[in-house]
């Protein structure tokens, strides 16, 4: 069955320190990717997507994350978190041709000073 | 164009009563996804269009909850005979064919 793990439902960390978001995923081929943001009562921003390519992908506010095909993972990654990145995270995988997205359950990031 | 918009932001409505949704697409995607959210958790599939034609239904969209998309445009859920299971957050998205979909703000339904 398809499948999206976020393992970890809370991360706290601090101002200035590096935050790795992990996200694995079971589907049948390879699918496209995505991380999304929500802070509280709002929407998902798209935060990077991987469709193909570069297995390192950029994306806004600094993050980046890395797709390991042997690991089925795709963990998101940001060298030095600010406190505005303190949302909740989702990583999603959608099926090429139809766009039907899989959610993971989330990670709530917290921010300390 | 200012993105995915939805209306109403916030509904609270009784039990037993119906509601519906407006969604308005980014104005150039043929592609238009309803999505729900209950608290801690992430979004779950609806339904989707591709221009005005559903084309999947997600096995949660019982016969309570009916979705069009008349023009192509705007797109419209309606849920009849609300329950208190149904209180969530309603996510709307849109995207063009092979792109990444877009989500608007939602709007949260809470059945008292």
């Amino acid at each position: 069955a398809q499948s999206v793990t976020q393992p970890d439902i809370h991360i706290t960390v601090s101002e200035g320190a590096s935050l790795e978001l992990r996200c694995n995923y079971s589907y049948g081929a390879t699918p496209y990717l995505f991380w999304y943001v929500q802070s509280p009562g709002q929407g998902l921003q798209l935060l990077l997507k991987y469709f193909s390519g570069d297995t390192l992908v950029q994306g806004i506010k600094g993050f980046e994350a890395e797709f390991k095909r042997s690991q089925s993972s795709f963990n998101l990654r940001k060298p030095s978190v600010h406190w505005s990145d303190a949302a909740e995270y989702f990583c999603a995988v959608g099926a090429p041709g139809t766009y039907k997205y899989i959610f993971g359950t989330g990670t709530r990031l917290k921010v300390l000073a | 164009d200012t993105g995915v918009s939805q209306d109403p932001r916030h509904k609270i409505t009784k039990r037993g009563q119906n509601v519906t949704f407006r969604c308005d697409p980014i104005s150039e995607h043929n592609r238009l996804y309803w999505y729900r959210q209950t608290l801690g958790q992430g979004p779950e599939f609806l339904t989707y269009f591709q221009n005005e034609a559903q084309l999947e239904k997600s096995r949660l969209l019982s016969d309570r909850f009916s979705a069009e998309r008349p023009k192509g445009s705007f797109s419209t859920l309606e849920i009849q005979r609300t329950e208190q299971g149904d209180s969530a957050m309603y996510l709307c998205a849109s995207s063009e064919q092979g792109y990444e979909a877009f989500f608007g703000q939602g709007t949260r339904l809470t059945v008292v």
